[in-house]
């Protein structure tokens, strides 16, 4: 069974950092490209980041370029995002999700989610 | 791309046939996706390429459309099926609609 565990979340205040961990198991994690979608409160979906099996390529939304980072450990299956210079408009439950085929970027599993507040 | 789904919340009955609207803002070919998120849960993809439904997703749903015209078709609603269904475009890096609401009248 595919499982998504993602952890780290929490309240932060604007300009801080927060680094956010997904584990994965029940699938062979090297073989998928990863991303983080998120949802701001009663919002919508967004699409934050991906990475590609094997970490050689990463791509963000304009919004977080610069100020986020996706990595992976393949070793440890397990997906990061390091979320930099926070800003309120980033709050949001942070999903992280498989990517269904390499060149097609629908998500076919994705973890419970974790909470983020960027606030003073 | 802009994608943009009608109507914004829809009340049915059990049994009804449902259909939800979603329109992009340009030709995205058939690389479209329907999503459902129940409440409090994280979305789950029921059909991809317009038109394929994801394995284990029951057949009463049903996905239609191409171009920048796409319908989520639900034959017969059932109470379970109460959930916010989200488009989303992938045909030039992605993005998603704001949903439609689905309750039960």
């Amino acid at each position: 069974e595919v499982q998504l565990v993602e952890s780290g979340g929490g309240l932060v205040q604007p300009g801080r950092s927060l680094k956010l961990s997904c584990a994965a198991s029940g699938f062979t994690f090297s073989d998928y490209n990863m991303a983080w979608v998120r949802q701001a409160p009663k919002k919508g979906l967004e699409w934050v980041a991906t990475i590609i099996y094997d970490g050689s390529r990463t791509y963000y939304r304009d919004s977080v370029k610069g100020r986020f980072t996706i990595s992976r450990d393949n070793a440890k299956s397990t997906l990061y995002l390091q979320m930099d210079s926070l800003r309120s408009e980033d709050t949001a439950t942070y999903y992280c999700a498989t990517h269904a085929d390499w060149e097609l970027w629908y998500f076919d599993y994705w973890g419970q989610g974790v909470m983020v507040t960027v606030s003073s | 791309i802009q994608m943009t789904q009608s109507p914004s919340l829809l009340s049915a009955s059990v049994g009804d046939r449902v259909t939800l609207s979603c329109k992009a803002g340009q030709n995205i070919n058939n690389y479209l996706a329907w999503y459902q998120q129940k409440l409090g849960e994280a979305p789950k993809l029921l059909i991809y390429n317009a038109n394929s439904l994801q394995t284990g997703i029951p057949s009463r749903f049903s996905g239609s459309g191409s171009g920048t015209d796409f319908t989520l078709t639900i034959s017969s609603l059932q109470p379970e099926d109460v959930a916010t269904y989200f488009c989303q475009q992938y045909n030039s890096w992605t993005t998603f609609g704001a949903g439609t609401k689905l309750e039960l009248k």
